[in-house]
C-alpha cells in the first residue's frame, strides 16, 4: 500500500534560520513527488513535482530534492511570510488517478 | 481569476438538508477530482472523474453524489450529512494522458462544511 509520512509534524524556525522539511515514502512505481504549500482556509498550492531520484527543483528560498525512499524540501534563510503547512503527495502506478498525501508539516516563522 | 473555483465557500446545513458544492476549472483539463480535508488528518481523495467519467470512487458514503456534467463542471450534492461530514472540501484538477499517467493536480480554495 502506498504510504507518504512527513516529519516534524510542526517546526518553529526564526527568521533566517534555514532547515529541511523530510517526507518519507513507499509507493509502487513512483509516477511522482509533490509538495503543495497551504495557507489557513485555502486550498492546497502547487510547489514542485519530482519524478526520478536525484532530481533537484528551486523556487525563492525552497529547493526539493528526490531519493529512492524521501524527499526534502530545504528552505534557506526563511522569512514570516513562508509560515504555511507544506504538503507531500505521492502518485504510483498502481493509482495513477490518486495522489497519497502525507499528514504536513506546519511550518512558523518568527521574525 | 484561479484556475479552480469553487463555490460556496462556506456552509452550514442541518442533517436534514439537500445542498449542492460547484466547481469550475478554467484550465482546460480533463481531470476533476473531489478531496476532503479533515482537522489533523491527510487529505483523503473521494471522487475521480476522467473525460467525465467517474473512474474512482474511495469508498464514499452515498450520502455524497458527485455529477461531472462537463470536463469543466464538477458538482458534489449533498443529503442527510452527519455532523462528523464537516470538513473542507477541495475539488481539483489535472491534465492527464491517455494511458493514466497523472500529471501535476491542482485545487481550488475549498468550500467549508459545516452541518449542524
Amino acid at each position: 500500500e502506498d504510504q507518504v509520512t512527513q516529519s516534524p509534524e510542526a517546526l518553529r524556525l526564526q527568521e533566517g534560520e534555514s532547515s529541511s522539511l523530510n517526507c518519507s515514502y513507499t509507493v509502487s512505481g513512483l509516477r511522482g513527488l509533490f509538495w503543495y504549500r497551504q495557507d489557513p482556509g485555502k486550498g492546497p498550492e502547487f510547489l514542485f513535482t519530482l519524478y526520478s531520484a536525484g532530481e533537484e527543483k528551486e523556487k525563492e528560498r525552497l529547493k526539493a530534492t528526490l531519493t529512492k525512499k524521501e524527499s526534502f524540501l530545504h528552505i534557506t534563510a526563511p522569512k514570516p511570510e513562508d509560515s504555511a503547512t507544506y504538503l507531500c503527495a505521492v502518485r504510483g502506478s498502481s493509482n495513477t488517478g490518486k495522489l497519497i498525501f502525507g499528514q504536513g508539516t506546519t511550518l512558523q516563522v518568527k521574525p | 481569476e484561479t484556475g479552480v473555483t469553487q463555490t460556496p465557500r462556506h456552509l452550514v446545513m442541518g442533517m436534514t438538508n439537500k445542498k449542492s458544492l460547484k466547481c469550475e476549472q478554467h484550465l482546460g483539463h480533463n481531470a476533476m477530482y473531489w478531496y476532503k480535508q479533515s482537522a489533523k488528518k491527510p487529505l483523503e481523495l473521494m471522487f475521480v472523474y476522467n473525460f467525465k467519467e467517474q473512474t474512482e470512487n474511495n469508498s464514499v458514503p452515498s450520502r455524497f453524489s458527485p455529477e461531472c456534467p462537463n470536463s469543466s463542471h464538477l458538482f458534489l450534492h449533498l443529503h442527510t450529512l452527519q455532523p462528523e461530514d464537516s470538513a473542507l472540501y477541495l475539488c481539483a484538477s489535472s491534465q492527464d494522458g491517455e494511458n493514466g499517467e497523472g500529471n501535476t493536480i491542482y485545487f481550488g480554495e475549498g468550500s467549508w462544511l459545516t452541518v449542524v
